[in-house]
């Protein structure tokens, strides 16, 4: 099992650009979440996905972000355009029905 | 909406020692999960321990064990015979319910640093 693969590691990018952030769950989770982590804020959830389809995006921020699933094995989480204040790791978690989050390592976003 | 309250932002132990980081949580909902989730400076975020709202018995995880109170809506973490390993910042995580659109909710996190 290789765990949730979340690419890339990390981002540096300019304000302005879009940033495409990329998952591949776990085989056989059902579930998937993006979350932010931030000093200021803590781990926030952005999004989460049960069998593909988006079941809560209130926590998306504003419509710069966006997020697709659009198979049980992959997901992306976009920025278009980006800004200083979307510096983050963003983490991509999945999990089977009733069981605890698997986390990727996070992707470190930084724009400047 | 739940909330998860940790209010202790940092804390140190000696190596060896025994310490405790509290949570607290506020709901309404009598069937759900509570985690710690343990994050090192690698920033990857490790399932420490979980409790089912359900079960009376306190989980364990080897030196890793949980005081539920449920009735107070409390979940703290205590860590026996710390190690320098052990360092890393702790989050108290809440989760209703066993479906599968259930999300998890974390608290703000408590950095924990042990000492020699």
């Amino acid at each position: 099992d290789a765990g949730v693969i979340q690419s890339p590691r990390h981002e540096v990018t300019e304000m302005g650009q879009e940033v495409t952030l990329r998952c591949k769950p776990i085989s056989g989770h059902n579930s998937l979440f993006w979350y932010r982590q931030t000093m200021m804020r803590g781990l926030e959830l952005l999004i989460y996905f049960n069998n593909n389809v988006p079941i809560d995006d209130s926590g998306m921020p504003e419509d710069r972000f966006s997020a697709k699933m659009p198979n049980a094995s992959f997901s992306t989480l976009k920025i278009q355009p980006s800004e200083p204040r979307d510096s983050a790791v963003y983490f991509c978690a999945s999990r089977p029905a009733g069981s605890p989050l698997h986390f990727g390592n996070g992707t470190r976003l930084t724009v400047t | 909406a739940q909330t998860v309250t940790q209010s202790q932002p940092e804390m140190s132990v000696q190596e060896a020692e025994t310490v405790t980081l509290s949570c607290t949580y506020d709901t309404s909902e009598s069937n759900y999960y509570l985690f710690w989730y343990k994050q090192p400076p690698s920033r990857q975020m490790i399932l420490v321990i979980r409790q089912e709202a359900y079960k009376q018995q306190n989980a364990t995880e080897n030196r890793f064990s949980v005081n539920f109170q449920k009735a107070a809506k409390s979940f703290s973490l205590k860590i026996s015979d710390s190690q320098l390993g052990d360092t890393a910042m702790y989050f108290c995580a809440f989760m209703k319910g066993t479906g599968t659109a259930s999300k998890l909710t974390f608290g703000t996190g408590t950095r924990l640093q042990v000492t020699l």
